[in-house]
């Protein structure tokens, strides 16, 4: 199993642009959410989901946007960067909820300008 | 709502001995998951070790184990025979148990404690 994996692994934006981080994960988890991390902040959660076509919002959702259409990929779209969301991003999964361990992707460093 | 509190940004420990992370949470409920996970340089987080809540007995893997008061609300992390590669960030998650399949289960973490291994 290749477990979570994410692209781009680095990215820069100029304010205004839009991209789409890429999360997929084939270990069949029907859990999969979205964090970032920004120094001395720990990691806060975007959105998340409990399974294809279910999503839902975070601590921190602003300026993204998530769908899930299938049970392997779970992509975070930002429709206008910000300066602000300059940040580290990690993708994570677990098996359905229950307090099952989440496993996480390697992570996306964003920078916008 | 849920925090987790981890009170020392930075610790330091000589090789091969043994160094203890703190963490405090905050929580009405009384079913929930509690966790380590480690990020090295590399950005990686990876997971050290768990505990649930309503298990008593604290987790342990293999140099690594937690001392879990429940009342107290506190989950520490001891590593022993500290090791080069065990100098990371790591960071205390709390998850809370749903009351059902597909319940929000997300996790809160910690600032992190950073941990310097010195040869």
């Amino acid at each position: 199993n290749a477990g979570v994996t994410q692209t781009p692994k680095f990215q820069v934006l100029k304010t205004g642009q839009s991209m789409t981080l890429q999360c997929a994960q084939d270990m069949n988890h029907e859990y999969m959410s979205w964090y970032r991390q920004d120094p001395g902040m720990g990691l806060r959660l975007i959105h998340y989901s409990v399974g294809a076509g279910i999503t839902d919002q975070g601590e921190v959702p602003n300026g993204y946007n998530v769908s899930r259409s299938t049970t392997e990929d779970f992509p975070l779209r930002l429709l206008s960067a910000a300066p602000s969301q300059t940040s580290v991003y990690f993708c994570a999964s677990s098996y359905s909820s229950r307090g099952k361990t989440q496993y996480f992707g390697p992570g996306t460093r964003l920078l916008v300008l | 709502a849920q925090t987790v509190t981890q009170s020392q940004p930075e610790m330091s420990v000589q090789e091969a001995e043994t160094v203890t992370l703190s963490c405090t949470y905050d929580t009405s409920e009384s079913d929930y998951y509690l966790f380590w996970y480690k990020q090295p340089p590399s950005r990686q987080m990876i997971l050290v070790i768990r505990q649930e809540a309503y298990k008593q007995q604290n987790a342990t893997e293999n140099r690594f184990s937690v001392n879990f008061q429940k009342a107290a609300k506190s989950f520490s992390l001891k590593i022993s025979d500290s090791q080069l590669g065990d100098a990371a960030m790591y960071f205390c998650a709390y998850r809370q148990r749903s009351e059902f399949e597909g319940g929000s289960e997300k996790l809160v973490f910690g600032k992190g404690t950073k941990l310097t291994v010195n040869p």
